[in-house]
């Protein structure tokens, strides 16, 4: 298995709303990412977990929390939302440790649409 | 600092032409470069990369890319445009002796004329 599978594929929201979005990879991967992305620009880094631990959180609103409940398994708490808060939101998941060489698989996305 | 550099928002090519979306990069220590591809409300999918080795790599549906150390570059290349081949494409590097994350280019959306 050498997929990130993301749900749900889509999502709409209110403001006042909490949802969760989930990520999960089978590949052995102990380093799991968040990203976000607007249309037409890079993925922005949100939180980085590597082996079940967060460490790099992007100074990213509390609005946003992550949660990884076991090496295979990553989540997205979301609540009150503001609509700047759409885009897609991305999973990827690579080989831990600083020097590793090694890319990242992405998931295909949860597109996030507050209203 | 690390940094990727897309000159081009946007390359457009004529089916069956020669195909190339330009990176430059910056950073302290030995580079891994990467090129991924993404098609719309997609994940970005991996293309190919640059760890050592020799300078022209080869990835997934016939692109390759040639890293020059002197020009700091890393242009991602194809022989014969494909249709199939218009999306968005994003260079990104990966300091190799510090470890840092990964730095994204702007991306560059190539689309390919029948």
């Amino acid at each position: 298995d050498t997929e990130v599978t993301q749900t749900p594929k889509h999502l709409v929201m209110g403001m006042t709303n909490k949802k969760s979005l989930k990520c999960e990879q089978h590949m052995g991967h102990r380093a799991m990412y968040w990203y976000k992305q607007k249309a037409k620009k890079p993925p922005e880094l949100m939180f980085v977990y590597s082996y079940e631990k967060l460490s790099i959180n992007e100074s990213v609103p509390s609005r946003f929390s992550p949660e990884c409940p076991n090496s295979s398994l990553l989540n997205l708490h979301l609540h009150a939302l503001q609509p700047e808060d759409s885009a897609l939101y991305l999973c990827a998941s690579s080989r831990p440790g600083q020097l590793s060489p090694y890319g990242y698989t992405f998931g295909s996305g949860t597109r996030l649409t507050v209203v | 600092a690390q940094s990727v550099a897309q000159p081009e928002d946007q390359v457009n090519v004529a089916e069956g032409n020669p195909l190339t979306v330009k990176c430059t990069y910056s950073v302290s220590g030995n580079p891994y470069l990467f090129w991924y591809v993404q098609y719309p409300n997609r994940g970005l999918q991996f293309l190919l990369k640059y760890i050592t080795g020799d300078n022209l790599v080869k990835g997934s549906y016939g692109f390759e890319a040639e890293f020059n150390k002197s020009q700091t570059s890393f242009h991602l290349k194809k022989p014969s445009a494909l249709v199939s081949d218009s999306a968005l494409y994003f260079c990104a590097v990966r300091d190799g002796n510090t470890g840092n994350q990964f730095y994204f280019g702007t991306g560059t959306s190539l689309t390919v004329i029948p």
